[in-house]
């Protein structure tokens, strides 16, 4: 059963537009979450991540939010430009020691 | 400083070879972890290791094996390929602590066919 769940493989955005990409989670015991960036034939990167202590947290156009209640965190990026076309991860910690179970992923297109 | 490498980028292999994936990083980090990704699958961790001479098994280590010798170095060992390994690995490594373990490093990736 997926813990972490990315359920909309695409999405297409106009640049300068907001992009918004959703992730829900089933396991309540999860305390901390991330957002992982991946370019075709690269591995992914780091870009934000959110501690459940916080529904908020912003690092320049990124901002990921997080609703406990409803098990859900989304990733909005204003504004939108086309070098953000990418597949972007959700992630979470099974453990303390590193393990990180993925989403399946949505593919961000930004079209000029 | 070259960050965490992979070796090597493509291969193909026939049913029942074997093979070993080399990873190697330059940041002193403690963890490392084998990844494979598979279309509409997301990345699923194989083994990973919290230090020098440690192992452990992830999510799907069936049909796998891994040494951790060298601190900087993180071995997957694929004994009798089947066609189902078949995927995209991933190696990533990462400093050891609560939450900064998760904040990964991620190589470029092996491209492995097996036919």
């Amino acid at each position: 059963d997926q813990q972490v769940k990315q359920n909309s493989p695409s999405l297409s955005v106009q640049e300068g537009r907001i992009s918004i990409l959703n992730c829900d989670y089933t396991n309540s015991m999860f305390d901390y979450f991330l957002w992982y960036k991946k370019y075709p034939a690269e591995g992914p990167t780091f870009l934000i991540s959110i501690s459940s202590i916080k529904d908020k947290n912003e690092d320049g156009r990124f901002t990921v939010f997080l609703n406990k209640s409803a098990k859900h965190l989304s990733l909005h990026i204003v504004p939108s430009q086309p070098g953000d076309s990418a597949v972007y991860f959700c992630a979470a910690p099974n453990g303390s020691q590193g393990n990180l179970i993925f989403g399946k992923g949505t593919k961000l297109s930004v079209k000029p | 400083n070259a960050g965490v490498t992979q070796t090597p980028k493509f291969r193909v292999l026939k049913t029942g070879q074997s093979m070993t994936l080399l990873c190697a990083q330059d940041m002193n980090h403690e963890y490392m972890y084998w990844y494979r990704q598979d279309p509409g699958m997301g990345l699923r961790l194989i083994h990973y290791s919290v230090g020098e001479g440690t192992t452990a098994k992830g999510e799907v280590p069936d049909g796998y094996n891994v040494s951790r010798l060298k601190k900087q170095n993180f071995l997957l060992g694929l004994e009798s390929a089947a066609p189902s390994q078949t995927s995209v690995y991933f190696c990533a490594s990462s400093y050891s602590g609560l939450n900064l373990a998760y904040e990964q490093y991620f190589g470029p990736g092996t491209r492995l066919t097996v036919t």
